[in-house]
């Protein structure tokens, strides 16, 4: 069966410095991949996704980056984070475009 | 563009009760998909089903049930017999095709409380 591990499960860091959030897919191949960021309030705003090794689509323009190294690796970045970079950050996977996402646990993350 | 609407923001209900969380939608497209989630206080998105455009049967498993139907573009999920473990936050997405961005599109979420 597939899995998905995101970590850390939660992270404080101060504004400016650096952020790298993993997430690996277990139990398939090539599958899409997604991040997405829900702040306090609800809503999920879709970040990232990428159908393949070093394809990556920007959903929202901001300080943030990721990258597909291997297939079923992601990594969510950022150089200097920003107070508003908090929120909880959820990676996901689907099999094909039409088929549901399932998530990770999630990364709480907290800019002081 | 779509869109989905979850109009109710929290509903709080004594065990039990059933209770339905209402989701409505908007898409140009005729082949779209749509989804619900669970979010309990954990966090984690549990998926719950996925329902493509040309199926609108009614859909049952266990205790839980969806009324899918295309004339008033409503995708709505019952509880039936609400349990305290119910509590959650529960979204509703859609997927078409159209643009090309692969995603989904969230409703705002409805929490919902189930009380002893």
């Amino acid at each position: 069966s597939q899995t998905i591990h995101q970590w850390p499960a939660t992270l404080v860091q101060p504004v400016g410095s650096p952020l790298s959030l993993e997430c690996t897919v277990e139990g398939t191949s090539n599958p899409n991949l997604y991040w997405y960021r829900q702040a306090a309030g609800r809503g999920l705003q879709l970040l990232f996704y990428s159908v393949g090794i070093g394809q990556i689509s920007s959903e929202v323009p901001q300080n943030l980056s990721a990258s597909r190294p291997q297939d079923r690796q992601f990594i969510l970045s950022s150089k200097k984070l920003l107070l508003s970079d908090s929120g909880f950050y959820l990676c996901a996977w689907s099999l094909d475009r039409v088929s549901e996402q399932y998530f990770g646990p999630g990364t709480r993350l907290t800019v002081t | 563009a779509q869109k989905v609407t979850q109009a109710q923001t929290e509903i709080s209900v004594v065990e039990k009760e059933d209770v339905t969380l209402d989701c409505v939608y908007e898409t140009r497209d005729t082949t779209y998909y749509l989804f619900w989630y669970k979010q309990p206080p954990s966090g984690e998105l549990v998926f719950l089903i996925r329902r493509n455009s040309f199926d609108e049967q009614n859909e049952i498993s266990g205790r839980y049930s969806w009324n899918f139907q295309k004339s008033t573009s409503s995708f709505n999920f019952t509880i039936t017999a609400s349990q305290v473990v119910d509590s959650a936050v529960y979204f509703c997405a859609l997927s078409d095709l159209s643009g090309s961005a692969r995603q989904l599109t969230f409703g705002s979420g409805t929490q919902l409380t189930v009380l002893p």
